[in-house]
């Protein structure tokens, strides 16, 4: 139940498109869902984060879409650029505990 | 502002020896967690410590330890190493509370020969 899965495992955009990474969760008392981007040699570097009581959250090009009922959730990256290629990880947390980390998508932005 | 700096950033010990990491979180940061990334996964959680007390612990075995003193820094120890152990450990700083933003080091990559 403390399980984040993550989807795609790795997945290749065009420069300019859009790159969409999905994860759901199980456990209910999870509150607050961070991503984080990390490019190798590197630790994460937080992104974006959403609390369930909102269905959406945009920072720039990244947006985060939040289903509470289906206990889902996405990240967006629009426009995307070479210089996003990295790995990004989902996460959950509960009142302000550890967090869940999901697998891992590695994103390639081809020029 | 410094951000998370974590020490040394690489580490080569032999299977059986012992290793001490380090951790100084940002300035005000009362609160830090140590996560161990193996290669190709996401950060798996091994210890939480809020003002110097344990706040949490993952599934790790009793030879990973861990401690924060008064200044907030931290360490990670693991005893008795195999070769299992080789990862990216990482040291993660926050405030205390409800989806506070946690901070990441650049971690110390522990290779076990």
């Amino acid at each position: 139940q403390q399980q984040v899965k993550q989807s795609p495992q790795s997945l290749i955009v065009q420069k300019g498109g859009i790159s969409i990474i999905n994860c759901a969760y199980e456990n209910t008392a999870f509150d607050y869902f961070p991503w984080y981007q990390q490019f190798p040699g590197k630790g994460p570097a937080l992104l974006i984060a959403i609390r369930p009581d909102v269905s959406e959250k945009k920072e720039g090009r990244f947006t985060i879409s939040f289903n509470k009922s289906a206990k889902q959730f996405s990240l967006h990256i629009m426009d995307s650029q070479p210089g996003d290629s990295a790995t990004y990880f989902c996460a959950a947390s509960s009142y302000g505990q550890n967090f869940v980390f999901g697998p891992g998508t590695r994103l390639s932005v081809l020029p | 502002d410094a951000g998370v700096t974590q020490s040394p950033t690489h580490l080569i010990k032999t299977r059986g020896q012992q290793v001490t990491l380090r951790c100084s979180p940002i300035s005000g940061h009362k609160s830090v967690s140590w996560y161990q990334q193996v290669l190709g996964q996401g950060p798996q959680f091994i210890f939480q410590y809020y003002e110097k007390e344990e706040r949490g612990r993952g599934n790790f075995p009793d030879r990973f330890s861990a401690r924060q003193f008064p200044n907030y820094s931290s360490e990670l120890n693991v005893n008795a190493l195999l070769l299992g152990d080789s990862a990216l450990y990482l040291c993660a700083s926050s405030l205390w509370g409800v989806d506070t933003e946690a901070f990441f080091g650049q971690g110390t990559r522990l290779t076990v020969v």
